[in-house]
């Protein structure tokens, strides 16, 4: 069965600081891995990775895919109260059926709190 | 910018009511997605539409019907709502293609009683 595991589940930290989100996951089929923040309401989307090694950056948030260990980590630097938030790592499978799609499958995402 | 537009954004219902969740996207795109979001689960597709005229089901579609409508618009029923549905749904939107990402509504936070 696929699945997509997330750690930690839960994290608290200063201004400032600097932290990562883990995600791993068992797939197979696998085509792509996103990230997607979550505040209040929908999941806005961050950042997808499809090969492994290349780290894609936007600001203080980058993120990398290592296929081989089959795990992704999200890195946001100098963390920011606006930076709390759910984030939530999903990866895209390719499935051939009928109607082939590719199906997303979504962690349970990391409640990341950033106290001034 | 709409994007992808849900209605209601709150619902309390008694069980055994019936309900209509609405969605509709202006991003012209083919497939469009229904989810539940409870604590600890992240997202779990209910149903899914691949393309106008299309619907398949996801992880947890018992208790659910669907229909696309045309290709803006894809709405979720609850024909007898039970308790365990209360959840907050999200509608998505994404291209038919490898490699796009989902674009999703605002949430309908739905409470059964």
């Amino acid at each position: 069965e696929d699945k997509v595991v997330q750690s930690p589940l839960s994290l608290v930290v200063h201004e400032g600081d600097t932290v990562t989100l883990n995600c791993s996951y068992e797939v197979t089929n696998f085509r792509s891995l996103l990230w997607y923040k979550q505040e209040k309401k929908a999941p806005t989307f961050l950042f997808m990775l499809t090969s492994s090694g290349i780290e894609k950056k936007s600001g203080r948030l980058s993120s990398i895919l290592d296929k081989k260990e089959l795990f992704s980590i999200l890195n946001i630097t100098a963390t920011q109260t606006g930076d709390s938030a759910i984030y939530l790592c999903a990866v895209e499978v390719f499935i051939i059926m009928k109607t082939s799609y590719d199906k997303v499958i979504f962690g349970p995402g990391t409640s990341l709190s950033v106290i001034p | 910018n709409a994007g992808v537009t849900q209605t209601p954004k709150f619902q309390v219902l008694k069980t055994g009511q019936s309900m209509t969740l609405q969605c509709a996207q202006d991003m012209n795109h083919n497939s469009m997605y229904w989810y539940r979001q409870d604590p600890g689960m992240g997202l779990r597709l209910i149903y899914y539409s691949a393309s106008e005229g299309t619907t398949d089901k996801g992880e947890v579609p018992n208790g659910y019907n669907v229909s696309r409508l045309n290709k803006r618009e894809f709405s979720l029923r609850l024909e007898s709502a039970a308790p365990s549905q209360t959840s907050v749904y999200f509608c998505a939107s994404s291209e038919r293609q490898p490699n796009q990402p989902q674009h999703f509504g605002d949430g309908t936070r739905l409470s059964i009683l």
